[in-house]
């Protein structure tokens, strides 16, 4: 079955420790990319996105991530988290053969920042 | 100006109940959706609908009934609720062929007992 997959569950840093959350799909054709955060007891919030060109995407907040097609990843970097980066972070792929509605979110990995 | 605005914020309710969560955007979007999150925060596309259409309608029991009856407004509609109804369900909206770069709503806390 085509999936998205977040291979850190929860991560837990120090403030100023680089981060990196790890993002798969299994899908094999075109595909959009996305990363969501959501903040505790908040909704969420679109962080950064990628459709094409530049593999190498830039979000809000200092947050960045980089699609590497063959290895069908997309993971989200940040060189220094803060303690207010503390937040549920979720990956989602909209594989364009199922139409722009169709999205699957990964199942989130929980950033825990420590002051 | 709230963008995607959800009511209520909270919602208890017994078992077997009816129960409606409403959702307006006031973006000019074209698209909009329900997501459900569970208790392990697995957030799932339940319905999406496309000025007033309905696009997508995932495997969801059809106790779950979304009524659309303007493009600026989707509610949703559950009947005899269950226990396993109980998650957080989010509203969305997003441009036309935008479809993941949604903008949320804050969420309903549906808790049912």
């Amino acid at each position: 079955a085509q999936s998205v997959s977040q291979h850190n569950h929860h991560v837990i840093l120090s403030e100023a420790a680089s981060l990196e959350l790890g993002c798969n799909y299994s899908y094999g054709g075109t595909v959009n990319l996305f990363w969501y955060v959501q903040y505790p007891g908040q909704h969420l919030q679109l962080l950064l996105k990628y459709f094409s060109g530049d593999p190498l995407v830039k979000g809000i907040k200092g947050f960045e991530a980089e699609f590497i097609k063959s290895k069908f990843s997309f993971n989200l970097r940040k060189p220094s988290v803060q303690w207010s980066d503390t937040a549920e972070y979720f990956c989602a792929v909209n594989p364009l053969s199922g139409g722009y509605q169709k999205v699957t979110f990964g199942i989130g990995t929980k950033l825990q920042v420590i002051p | 100006d709230t963008a995607v605005s959800q009511t209520p914020k909270y919602l208890v309710t017994q078992m077997g109940n009816d129960k409606s969560i409403k959702c307006e955007q006031n973006l000019g979007h074209d698209t909009m959706y329900w997501y459900k999150q569970d208790s392990k925060k697995f957030l799932k596309i339940m319905f999406s609908y496309n000025n007033k259409e309905l696009i997508i309608n995932e495997t969801v029991p059809n106790r779950f009934s979304p009524k659309s009856p303007d493009k600026a407004h989707l509610n949703l509609h559950i009947n005899s609720l269950e226990l396993g109804d109980s998650a957080v369900y989010f509203c969305a909206s997003s441009p036309r062929d935008r479809g993941p770069e949604a903008f949320f709503g804050q969420g309903t806390r549906l808790t049912v007992v």
